[in-house]
């Protein structure tokens, strides 16, 4: 069955420290990958999307990684800040009749001042 | 762009009651979709619709619930007979129509579900 991993445990940093959170996923071949932020009682804001095709793409403080080999994108948030604690999600396009979006578990980030 | 905005934002109810969710997508997105999340789990997918259209159901849906989209403009989520698992956050989201899904997801903040 379909299957996306994420940090299941709370990833604690230190401010100004790189951040890093995986997400891996099991039989798909997805064709976009997108990623998250999600705040306490508050829907999920999108971040960035990165295409199969992409290896990389970088929005400000952010870089995504998106390696369909190893069937994994790595989100890096750069000199990190108390305001970047949230949940991370990733989310992968599916096809199953129509065309959606399925998310994962999301990786719970707090940076520690 | 006002965003997509879910009422009511908390609903507490007694077992075997109905509910009624309402979602207003952004203006011009032609596709809403319902998710359902758990305290800490992610978003899992409910139903779609294109327009008025909907075109899918999650298999975990059971015939409790139902989704309509009249006019292809708002969309209104009902649960019937309340089930203590049927608490959790519902959530939508809409998206502009694109030939591909290459555009993100705009969330609403939920309708927090609790069953008593």
């Amino acid at each position: 069955s379909q299957k996306i991993e994420q940090n299941s445990e709370a990833l604690n940093i230190q401010e100004g420290k790189t951040a890093t959170l995986t997400c891996n996923y099991t039989n798909y071949s997805p064709a976009y990958l997108q990623w998250y932020r999600q705040d306490p009682g508050r829907g999920p804001v999108f971040l960035l999307l990165i295409r199969e095709n992409e290896k990389e793409k970088r929005k400000e403080r952010l870089k995504v990684t998106f390696d369909t080999t190893l069937k994994q994108s790595l989100f890096h948030i750069t000199a990190s800040q108390p305001a970047d604690s949230a949940t991370y999600l990733c989310a992968l396009d599916i096809y199953s009749g129509t065309y959606k979006y399925i998310f994962g578990t999301g990786t719970r980030l707090k940076v520690l001042a | 762009d006002t965003g997509v905005s879910q009422n009511p934002r908390h609903k507490i109810t007694k077992r075997g009651q109905n509910v009624t969710f309402r979602c207003d997508p952004i203006s011009e997105h032609n596709r809403l979709y319902w998710y359902r999340q758990t305290l800490g789990q992610g978003p899992e997918f409910l139903t779609y619709f294109q327009n008025e259209a909907q075109l899918e159901k999650s298999r975990l849906l059971s015939d409790r619930f139902s989704a309509e989209r009249p006019k292809g403009s708002f969309s209104t989520l009902e649960i019937q007979r309340t089930e203590q698992g049927d608490s959790a956050m519902y959530l939508c989201a809409s998206s502009p129509p694109r030939p591909s899904l290459d555009s993100p997801l705009h969330f609403g903040n939920g309708t927090r579900l609790t069953v008593t």
